[in-house]
């Protein structure tokens, strides 16, 4: 089945530092990917989505690219603050199969990304 | 700010109680979701229901049962459950469309469920 393989954390560093995520996914045709946050004590939210082969999708200043030929979702951002601290989940749209249209997300295992001061 | 809204946001419960968590979406939208989040695990897909049918069971114990009354209103009721269902319960919901490529999830802040 499908699947999203993120790397651990947690990933610690110091403001305005460079940032890079990895996430990987195995997925029979071409599903939607995306990058959900969730920061301490809330739900998740929508950070940035890529819907088909080197799209790039972007968001207060993270980005990543779909990269169909590595199967990758990197995430990045140039210049990490405090604020940016979180847990971030790789994730990718798969159909539910009923006859009908409903999708649903497959998650990765999340990472926790440690900004400081 | 959030289009889903999820009472209660903490409840501790005994293993012989019963008790419902409610999630509503202002968003129009026609489909909605139950998500387990505990510590040790990755985030768990319990149940989907695209206008209210309930459409995916991921093998959930028969102690969740989920409530779909109407496409803005989503339950999960909790009867005899065990400490390692202590977990962080999430709700989403999303729009269908044919167009995947318009295909988003929306979460609330999920209610963070103790049982003793």
């Amino acid at each position: 089945g499908n699947s999203v393989t993120q790397m651990e954390g947690p990933v610690t560093l110091s403001e305005e530092a460079f940032l890079t995520i990895n996430c990987t996914y195995t997925a029979t045709g071409y599903p939607s990917l995306f990058w959900y946050v969730q920061y301490p004590g809330e739900g998740l939210q929508l950070l940035l989505k890529a819907t088909k082969a080197d799209d790039k999708g972007s968001n207060k200043g993270f980005e990543a690219t779909y990269r169909k030929e590595t199967t990758s979702f990197h995430l990045e951002k140039g210049s990490v603050q405090v604020s940016d601290s979180a847990v971030y989940f790789c994730a990718l749209s798969e159909e539910v199969n009923y006859g009908g249209a409903t999708n649903k997300l497959i998650f990765g295992t999340g990472t926790l990304l440690a900004v400081q001061p | 700010e959030t289009g889903v809204t999820q009472t209660p946001r903490h409840l501790v419960m005994g293993m012989t109680n019963k008790k419902s968590l409610k999630c509503e979406q202002h968003l129009g939208h026609n489909a909605m979701y139950w998500y387990k989040q505990s510590a040790k695990k990755p985030l768990e897909l319990m149940f989907v229901y695209s206008l209210e049918e309930r459409v995916e069971n991921n093998s959930v114990p028969s102690r969740f049962s989920p409530e779909c009354p109407n496409s803005s209103h989503l339950f999960l009721h909790l009867h005899t459950l065990q400490p390692e269902d202590s977990a962080l319960y999430l709700c989403a919901s999303s729009q269908d469309k044919l167009d995947r490529r318009f295909y988003e999830q929306y979460f609330g802040p999920g209610t963070r469920l103790t049982v003793t």
